[in-house]
């Protein structure tokens, strides 16, 4: 397999406030990154697509000026979640693919970070 | 048509037996199709993925059969364990779609003892 690793884990911040996930890759490239929000007993929603050194692409009804996302490195993505108010409290995920022919991993094959709990009071 | 469809919702089996979950698609273009294991509080960990130029993969105890025809997929765990007890999340993805995973709705597996 693959190590993809987040952080923080947990997150607890005023209203308001602005907060910064990071996504690793630790042994492979990540051409491409994903990020996930998760409510408790559903299923995994995509909100945004990164490549490496491209703007990322939102999922329709999510707001990119809300959740700035940052691919500046083969192996670092960030998103970051503006002005949090309470309803973006969630269990927010990564995934990391390496997209090239020949890579260490399968083309398609994309693996998961651990998770970032965001609660925000 | 970029859905894909699971169930059950939730399952309960006893130690030792047989869980089987199912997942349907409707976009042909789908090529990949993977399964995840979740546990609360963590993120999703890769199980095992099969391509449609094969019927069936099978890994240990985790079994992928695949009927292209009927556009179905399912998973089955053999011998089934407590430790197994967890979400589980079938998805897809196509060729032409930059990687984009499909998910399932998602399956709570309960294995009594």
């Amino acid at each position: 397999g693959a190590v993809v690793s987040q952080h923080p884990s947990r997150v607890i911040c005023k209203s308001g406030t602005s907060v910064k996930i990071e996504c690793r890759s630790l042994d492979f490239q990540a051409t491409t990154m994903f990020w996930y929000r998760q409510f408790p007993k559903q299923s995994l929603m995509l909100m945004a697509t990164s490549n490496e050194g491209s703007k990322a692409t939102y999922e329709q009804g999510v707001e990119k000026d809300k959740f700035l996302i940052n691919h500046a490195s083969l192996t670092l993505s960030t998103l970051t979640v503006t002005s949090a108010h309470p309803e973006d409290s969630s269990f927010y995920i990564c995934s990391a693919r390496d997209g090239t022919s020949g890579g260490r991993i399968g083309r398609d094959t994309q693996y998961f970070g651990p998770g970032t709990r965001l609660t925000v009071l | 048509q970029q859905q894909v469809k699971q169930s059950p919702q939730s399952l309960i089996v006893q130690k030792g037996g047989i869980s089987i979950i199912n997942c349907a698609y409707e976009n042909t273009a789908f090529d990949y199709f993977p399964w995840y294991q979740q546990f609360p509080g963590k993120g999703p960990a890769l199980l095992i993925a099969i391509r449609p130029d094969v019927s069936e993969k099978k890994e240990g105890r985790f079994t992928i059969s695949f009927n292209k025809s009927a556009k179905q997929f399912s998973l089955h765990i053999m011998d089934s364990q407590p430790g197994d007890s967890a979400t589980y999340f079938c998805a897809a993805s196509g060729y032409n779609q930059g990687g984009k995973l499909i998910f399932g709705q998602g399956t709570e597996l309960s294995v009594k003892p």
